[in-house]
């Protein structure tokens, strides 16, 4: 019971590295969720994937793209890395857009940029 | 534009006492959706309860309970008799029927001391 899968769990960069955060769900959900988590700032949506080949942005999309590269996976990249980004990144999903099922949590990536 | 109000930043309180996690929101919609979850030191978000806004029943479930109330727009959720295990960091959510996009508070850091 993976449930949601993200890689790297750390990752360090240095300003104008690029870097793409793996997210890999087992659930076959339609739905998946990009956010980022800062302190003090609960939970913002970048980027989310109603269904396979469909994104759309969210509240904080800017310096971010996404690929929903199947039904199982949705990537997110960063160009070039900004100190701004240092942040938790959570990846979720859904099983549907319109039913609002809890979504579900992976465990969270957590980037330093220098 | 939705909006989700945690006033609350950080409670303190000793084993067995009762606490009030409050949660205020805004948002135009008839129907929507509300969320709480827990954030524990470990740091994977746990959900914990789901609420239409058609449905404004209490709702009980061991220690925890919720108080939902759409006339002052309040999804405030009480642990009754805290533990120590109960600290953690507990987000209350909005979730717009069908945007697909859910809006989360800043969080309460619950400390329950020994």
């Amino acid at each position: 019971n993976a449930g949601v899968t993200q890689t790297p769990k750390f990752q360090v960069l240095k300003t104008g590295q690029s870097m793409t955060l793996q997210c890999a769900q087992d659930m076959n959900h339609n739905s998946m969720y990009w956010y980022r988590q800062d302190p003090g700032m609960g939970l913002r949506l970048i980027y989310y994937s109603a269904s396979e080949g469909t994104t759309d942005k969210g509240e904080v999309p800017n310096g971010y793209n996404v690929s929903r590269l199947n039904k199982r996976e949705f990537s997110l990249r960063l160009e070039s890395a900004a100190p701004s980004q240092t942040s938790v990144y959570f990846c979720a999903s859904s099983e549907d857009s319109t039913s609002n099922q809890p979504q579900h949590f992976g465990d969270g990536t957590r980037l330093s940029i220098l | 534009a939705q909006k989700v109000t945690q006033a609350q930043t950080e409670i303190s309180v000793v084993e067995k006492e009762d606490v009030t996690l409050d949660c205020v929101y805004e948002t135009r919609d008839t129907t929507y959706y509300l969320f709480w979850y827990k954030q524990p030191p470990s740091g994977e978000l746990v959900f914990l309860i789901r609420r239409n806004s058609f449905d404004e029943q209490n709702e009980i479930s061991g220690r925890y309970s919720w108080n939902f109330q759409k006339s002052t727009s309040s999804f405030n959720f009480t642990i009754t008799a805290s533990q120590v295990v109960d600290s953690a960091v507990y987000f209350c959510a909005l979730s717009e029927y069908n945007f697909n996009k859910f809006y989360f508070g800043s969080g309460t850091k619950l400390n329950v001391k020994p």
